[in-house]
Protein backbone atom coordinates (compact mmCIF):
# COMPACT_ATOMS: atom_id res chain seq x y z
CA UNK A 1 0.00 0.00 0.00
CA UNK A 2 0.82 3.83 -0.09
CA UNK A 3 3.09 4.70 2.62
CA UNK A 4 4.41 8.48 3.27
CA UNK A 5 7.73 9.08 5.35
CA UNK A 6 8.44 12.18 6.62
CA UNK A 7 11.43 13.66 8.58
CA UNK A 8 12.38 14.79 10.87
CA UNK A 9 10.59 13.45 13.41
CA UNK A 10 11.39 15.93 15.69
CA UNK A 11 13.07 19.54 15.63
CA UNK A 12 14.30 22.27 18.46
CA UNK A 13 15.02 25.59 16.99
CA UNK A 14 16.14 28.88 18.29
CA UNK A 15 13.77 31.65 17.15
CA UNK A 16 14.48 33.46 14.19
CA UNK A 17 16.42 29.98 12.76
CA UNK A 18 14.97 28.17 9.60
CA UNK A 19 13.22 24.36 9.62
CA UNK A 20 12.35 21.96 7.03
CA UNK A 21 10.58 19.03 7.10
CA UNK A 22 10.73 16.67 4.18
CA UNK A 23 7.82 14.27 3.17
CA UNK A 24 8.48 11.24 0.65
CA UNK A 25 6.04 8.77 -1.30
CA UNK A 26 6.52 5.30 -1.74
CA UNK A 27 4.17 6.23 -5.03
CA UNK A 28 3.34 9.01 -7.40
CA UNK A 29 0.57 11.19 -6.07
CA UNK A 30 -1.93 13.08 -7.48
CA UNK A 31 -1.73 15.51 -4.65
CA UNK A 32 -0.31 16.55 -1.41
CA UNK A 33 -1.30 18.34 1.38
CA UNK A 34 -0.28 19.75 4.78
CA UNK A 35 -1.10 20.43 7.84
CA UNK A 36 -0.52 21.44 11.02
CA UNK A 37 -1.24 20.56 14.81
CA UNK A 38 -0.56 23.02 17.76
CA UNK A 39 -0.15 21.15 21.29
CA UNK A 40 -3.67 19.77 22.17
CA UNK A 41 -5.14 20.93 18.98
CA UNK A 42 -6.73 19.50 15.95
CA UNK A 43 -5.20 19.18 12.11
CA UNK A 44 -5.53 22.43 10.26
CA UNK A 45 -5.09 22.36 6.69
CA UNK A 46 -2.16 24.97 5.63
CA UNK A 47 -2.30 24.02 1.37
CA UNK A 48 -2.28 21.56 -1.28
CA UNK A 49 0.34 21.28 -3.84
CA UNK A 50 -1.39 19.94 -7.19
CA UNK A 51 1.38 20.53 -10.20
CA UNK A 52 4.59 18.28 -10.83
CA UNK A 53 7.34 20.99 -9.51
CA UNK A 54 5.01 23.37 -7.60
CA UNK A 55 6.31 25.82 -5.38
CA UNK A 56 3.66 28.12 -3.03
CA UNK A 57 4.63 30.59 -0.66
CA UNK A 58 2.37 31.98 2.27
CA UNK A 59 4.49 34.35 4.31
CA UNK A 60 7.23 32.44 5.77
CA UNK A 61 6.42 29.20 4.70
CA UNK A 62 7.42 27.64 1.41
CA UNK A 63 5.69 24.73 0.20
CA UNK A 64 7.56 22.33 -2.70
CA UNK A 65 6.29 19.48 -4.74
CA UNK A 66 9.00 17.22 -6.65
CA UNK A 67 9.23 17.10 -10.00
CA UNK A 68 8.09 13.04 -9.91
CA UNK A 69 5.43 14.17 -7.59
CA UNK A 70 6.47 11.58 -4.84
CA UNK A 71 8.21 14.09 -2.33
CA UNK A 72 7.38 17.23 -0.82
CA UNK A 73 8.92 20.11 1.49
CA UNK A 74 7.96 22.43 3.95
CA UNK A 75 10.27 25.37 4.77
CA UNK A 76 9.94 27.96 7.25
CA UNK A 77 11.98 30.99 7.44
CA UNK A 78 12.65 32.73 10.75
CA UNK A 79 10.93 30.73 13.07
CA UNK A 80 8.89 32.34 15.64
CA UNK A 81 7.22 30.86 18.65
CA UNK A 82 3.84 30.70 17.37
CA UNK A 83 5.41 28.61 14.68
CA UNK A 84 4.98 25.51 17.48
CA UNK A 85 3.23 22.13 16.88
CA UNK A 86 3.34 19.19 14.69
CA UNK A 87 3.18 19.69 10.81
CA UNK A 88 2.05 16.93 8.56
CA UNK A 89 1.92 16.10 4.98
CA UNK A 90 -0.80 13.87 3.11
CA UNK A 91 -0.36 12.03 0.32
CA UNK A 92 -2.51 11.80 -1.64
CA UNK A 93 -3.17 8.83 -4.03
CA UNK A 94 -5.80 7.34 -6.44
CA UNK A 95 -8.30 6.76 -3.57
CA UNK A 96 -6.81 7.88 -0.19
CA UNK A 97 -5.10 10.37 1.60
CA UNK A 98 -2.36 8.96 3.78
CA UNK A 99 -0.52 10.97 6.60
CA UNK A 100 3.06 10.95 7.38
CA UNK A 101 4.13 10.62 10.93
CA UNK A 102 4.82 14.27 10.81
CA UNK A 103 7.38 16.66 12.23
CA UNK A 104 6.84 17.95 16.07
CA UNK A 105 8.80 21.71 15.60
CA UNK A 106 9.97 23.39 18.77
CA UNK A 107 11.07 26.89 19.04
CA UNK A 108 12.66 28.59 21.83
CA UNK A 109 12.55 32.18 22.53
CA UNK B 1 -20.35 27.75 14.30
CA UNK B 2 -17.51 25.64 14.89
CA UNK B 3 -17.31 24.06 11.24
CA UNK B 4 -17.08 20.92 12.46
CA UNK B 5 -17.98 19.45 15.87
CA UNK B 6 -17.73 16.55 18.11
CA UNK B 7 -18.88 15.63 21.35
CA UNK B 8 -17.59 14.68 23.93
CA UNK B 9 -14.03 16.61 24.47
CA UNK B 10 -13.19 14.02 26.94
CA UNK B 11 -14.25 10.36 27.81
CA UNK B 12 -12.71 8.68 30.62
CA UNK B 13 -13.88 4.99 31.25
CA UNK B 14 -13.45 1.88 32.16
CA UNK B 15 -12.64 -1.18 30.23
CA UNK B 16 -15.44 -2.80 29.04
CA UNK B 17 -17.84 -0.27 28.65
CA UNK B 18 -19.81 0.78 25.67
CA UNK B 19 -19.40 4.23 24.60
CA UNK B 20 -20.13 7.00 21.44
CA UNK B 21 -18.45 9.69 20.09
CA UNK B 22 -20.77 11.86 18.21
CA UNK B 23 -19.81 14.27 15.29
CA UNK B 24 -21.76 17.01 13.21
CA UNK B 25 -20.48 19.51 10.33
CA UNK B 26 -22.40 21.99 9.43
CA UNK B 27 -20.51 22.82 5.99
CA UNK B 28 -22.90 21.17 4.07
CA UNK B 29 -19.98 19.21 3.29
CA UNK B 30 -20.63 15.32 1.19
CA UNK B 31 -18.06 13.04 3.32
CA UNK B 32 -17.04 12.70 7.17
CA UNK B 33 -14.13 10.81 8.23
CA UNK B 34 -13.09 9.42 11.43
CA UNK B 35 -9.01 9.01 12.16
CA UNK B 36 -7.63 8.20 15.35
CA UNK B 37 -4.36 9.59 16.23
CA UNK B 38 -2.47 7.32 18.95
CA UNK B 39 0.46 8.67 22.11
CA UNK B 40 2.85 9.01 18.97
CA UNK B 41 0.45 11.59 17.08
CA UNK B 42 0.11 8.94 14.17
CA UNK B 43 -3.27 9.90 12.15
CA UNK B 44 -4.69 6.85 11.31
CA UNK B 45 -7.59 6.50 8.88
CA UNK B 46 -10.64 4.36 10.31
CA UNK B 47 -13.82 4.88 8.09
CA UNK B 48 -15.02 7.24 5.92
CA UNK B 49 -18.88 8.04 4.73
CA UNK B 50 -19.66 9.97 1.24
CA UNK B 51 -23.45 10.68 1.61
CA UNK B 52 -24.39 8.18 4.09
CA UNK B 53 -22.54 5.34 2.68
CA UNK B 54 -19.89 3.39 3.81
CA UNK B 55 -16.72 3.86 1.16
CA UNK B 56 -13.75 3.58 3.80
CA UNK B 57 -13.46 0.44 6.27
CA UNK B 58 -9.66 0.11 7.61
CA UNK B 59 -8.67 -2.68 9.14
CA UNK B 60 -10.59 -1.67 12.65
CA UNK B 61 -11.64 -4.23 15.33
CA UNK B 62 -15.20 -4.45 14.83
CA UNK B 63 -15.62 -3.22 18.24
CA UNK B 64 -16.33 0.07 16.28
CA UNK B 65 -18.98 0.32 14.09
CA UNK B 66 -19.77 3.88 12.93
CA UNK B 67 -23.33 5.01 11.94
CA UNK B 68 -24.12 8.17 9.71
CA UNK B 69 -28.08 9.32 10.26
CA UNK B 70 -27.37 11.81 7.30
CA UNK B 71 -24.75 13.43 5.74
CA UNK B 72 -24.03 15.87 8.27
CA UNK B 73 -23.53 13.31 11.22
CA UNK B 74 -21.32 10.37 11.71
CA UNK B 75 -21.23 8.99 14.93
CA UNK B 76 -18.57 6.57 16.15
CA UNK B 77 -19.41 3.76 18.79
CA UNK B 78 -17.43 1.37 20.80
CA UNK B 79 -18.38 -1.77 22.11
CA UNK B 80 -16.06 -3.81 25.24
CA UNK B 81 -13.73 -1.02 25.17
CA UNK B 82 -9.61 -1.68 25.76
CA UNK B 83 -7.11 -0.25 27.24
CA UNK B 84 -5.39 0.06 23.76
CA UNK B 85 -8.30 2.16 22.11
CA UNK B 86 -7.26 5.11 24.13
CA UNK B 87 -6.12 7.54 21.89
CA UNK B 88 -7.59 11.03 20.16
CA UNK B 89 -10.29 10.12 17.79
CA UNK B 90 -10.96 12.81 15.13
CA UNK B 91 -13.90 13.89 13.32
CA UNK B 92 -13.14 15.55 10.10
CA UNK B 93 -15.43 16.62 7.05
CA UNK B 94 -14.57 17.33 2.83
CA UNK B 95 -16.83 18.31 0.37
CA UNK B 96 -16.04 15.20 -1.36
CA UNK B 97 -14.38 12.03 -1.23
CA UNK B 98 -10.71 11.29 -1.64
CA UNK B 99 -10.58 10.46 -4.91
CA UNK B 100 -11.38 14.47 -5.69
CA UNK B 101 -8.33 15.81 -3.61
CA UNK B 102 -10.14 17.86 -1.38
CA UNK B 103 -9.02 18.96 1.42
CA UNK B 104 -9.94 17.94 5.33
CA UNK B 105 -11.59 19.89 7.72
CA UNK B 106 -11.15 18.32 11.52
CA UNK B 107 -13.17 18.72 14.74
CA UNK B 108 -11.35 19.22 17.82
CA UNK B 109 -11.24 15.50 18.83
CA UNK B 110 -12.12 13.73 21.46
CA UNK B 111 -9.89 12.69 23.92
CA UNK B 112 -10.61 8.95 25.49
CA UNK B 113 -8.83 7.14 27.95
CA UNK B 114 -9.45 3.50 29.49
CA UNK B 115 -8.96 2.60 32.34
Amino acid sequence: GQQVMQIPQYQHVQEGEDFTTYCNSSTTLSNIQWYKQRPGGHPVFLIQLVKSGEVKKQKRLTFQFGEAKKNSSLHITATQTTDVGTYFCAGQGYSTLTFGKGTMLLVSP
Amino acid sequence: DTAVSQTPKYLVTQMGNDKSIKCEQNLGHDTMYWYKQDSKKFLKIMFSYNNKELIINETVPNRFSPKSPDKAHLNLHINSLELGDSAVYFCASSQDSFRRGLHLIFGSGTRLTVV
